[in-house]
């Protein structure tokens, strides 16, 4: 079962807006990591973020967590369309702090 | 930067016949993982190692599929017989340490015909 739900699931938007994509998760975790997938590859690990932390940048991203709401937003700012991909969030929630992954967003970047 | 390598990248083969899939984590990674992800959904964990040790293979259907990493370094994952259902994408991710970041490699697309 799925413990991560990311909304929306899909989202396209121009060049240079901001993308703001968010996950909700079922249970308590101890850190709640984000992933993009560019199409037909590999999974890239953008940011971890621990359960004690609030927020955490890089680069152009900016993840917030609420753990009272058991939930997390990844900010990409002034997108490119390199951007264009799917986002994952996976969160430590297996019985042996295995992650549990949603079904992704799947971000398009119109030039 | 070291990264996780995997063969093949693509294989296509017919029903009831073995596949196996090879994994080589990068160096000085204790746990290596197996997923499983299906077109539009995200990675299904089948196996996790620690170092040689099994740690979980709950989601491994164990009836036809099956993984080693017999020095703790590089990993097989065997099916056999293939199904039509096992199509996906099979990931192999690696990490020095459980609930750390994990590092996968590129992926084998599996084709069953």
């Amino acid at each position: 079962s799925q413990q991560g739900e990311e909304d929306p699931q899909a989202l396209s938007i121009q060049e240079g807006e901001n993308a703001t994509m968010n996950c909700s998760y079922k249970t308590s975790i101890n850190n709640l990591q984000w992933y993009r997938q560019n199409s037909g590859r590999g999974l890239v690990h953008l940011i971890l973020i621990r359960s004690n932390e609030r927020e955490k940048h890089s680069g152009r991203l900016r993840v917030t967590l609420d753990t009272s709401k058991k939930s997390s937003s990844l900010l990409i700012t002034a997108s490119r369309a390199a951007d264009t991909a799917s986002y994952f969030c996976a969160t430590d929630a297996g019985s042996n702090y295995q992650l549990i992954w949603g079904a992704g967003t799947k971000l398009i970047i119109k030039p | 930067e070291a990264e996780v390598a995997q063969s093949p990248r693509y294989k296509i083969t017919e029903k009831s016949q073995a596949v196996a899939f090879w994994c080589d984590p990068i160096s000085g990674h204790a746990t290596l993982y197996w997923y499983r992800q299906i077109l539009g959904q995200g990675p299904e964990l089948l196996v996790q190692f620690q170092d040689e040790s099994v740690v979980d293979d709950s989601q491994l259907p164990k009836d036809r599929f099956s993984a080693e990493r017999l020095k703790g370094v590089d990993s097989t994952l065997k099916i056999q017989p293939a199904e039509l259902g096992d199509s996906a994408m099979y990931l192999c991710a690696s990490s020095l340490e459980s609930q750390e970041t994990q590092y996968f490699g590129p992926g084998t697309r599996l084709l069953v015909l």
